[in-house]
């Protein structure tokens, strides 16, 4: 069975701060896993993806993750806030069967000017 | 190029009626995934269409189904509305033909519904 958890449902950072959002995953074969944006009123939109290439993932508006297998972790980062960041955040895990995705409950990250 | 459209916007329900949520896939695409994004508990995972034939089901009651159209379109059909069924409903396309998970499924902005 594959799961996400999303450590923190809401994160606050000063613009200009690091930003960390942790994700940790349980998966009983190889997980693909993702992180997914969503701005208020909006569908959510792939920040980046890991798919067993490199484990250092770069996406899109500045965002990186790691896939740590030994810590069944995937961590999206941001060396800078943006208050444009201010969003919710999606974790997400698949497999290659059934074509779904498990996400995470979510983190609001707040950007204080 | 339009992306995911779904219809209504919004939708408010009373308790026991039936309601249908429609979804336009990307032009292309033929795969559509439905999601329950209900308050405090994430996306779920509903329904996965491709083709025509539903390809895969969540862990949600029979009185949720769907269909998948010629053209790829979609509905999401919800019989005997609970309260707990108020949550926002996202679909999502995807060009998958085999290529999973290299393709990437995209979302449309979803169909809240409140049912009273």
């Amino acid at each position: 069975a594959q799961s996400v958890t999303q450590l923190g449902s809401h994160v606050s950072v000063s613009e200009g701060a690091l930003v960390l959002l942790r994700c940790n995953y349980s998966s009983s074969v190889p997980p693909y896993l993702f992180w997914y944006v969503q701005y208020p009123n909006q569908g959510l939109q792939l920040l980046l993806k890991y798919t067993s290439a490199a484990t250092l993932v770069k996406g899109i508006n500045g965002f990186e993750a790691e896939f740590k297998k030994s810590e069944t972790s995937f961590h999206l980062t941001k060396p800078s806030a943006h208050m444009s960041d201010a969003a919710e955040y999606f974790c997400a895990v698949s497999v290659n069967t059934g074509n779904q995705f498990y996400f995470g409950t979510g983190t609001s990250l707040t950007v204080i000017p | 190029e339009a992306g995911v459209t779904q219809s209504p916007t919004h939708l408010i329900k009373t308790r026991g009626q039936q309601v249908t949520l429609r979804c336009s896939p990307i032009s292309g695409h033929t795969s559509v995934y439905w999601y329950q994004q209900a308050l405090g508990l994430g996306l779920q995972f509903l329904l996965w269409y491709d083709e025509g034939e539903e390809r895969n089901r969540g862990n949600f009651p029979p009185r949720f189904s769907g269909r998948q159209f010629p053209n790829y379109s979609s509905e999401l059909n919800v019989n005997a509305l609970e309260l707990e069924d108020s949550a926002l409903y996202l679909c999502a396309s995807s060009p998958l033909g085999g290529e999973w998970p290299n393709t990437e499924a995209f979302f449309g902005q979803g169909t809240r519904l409140t049912v009273v």
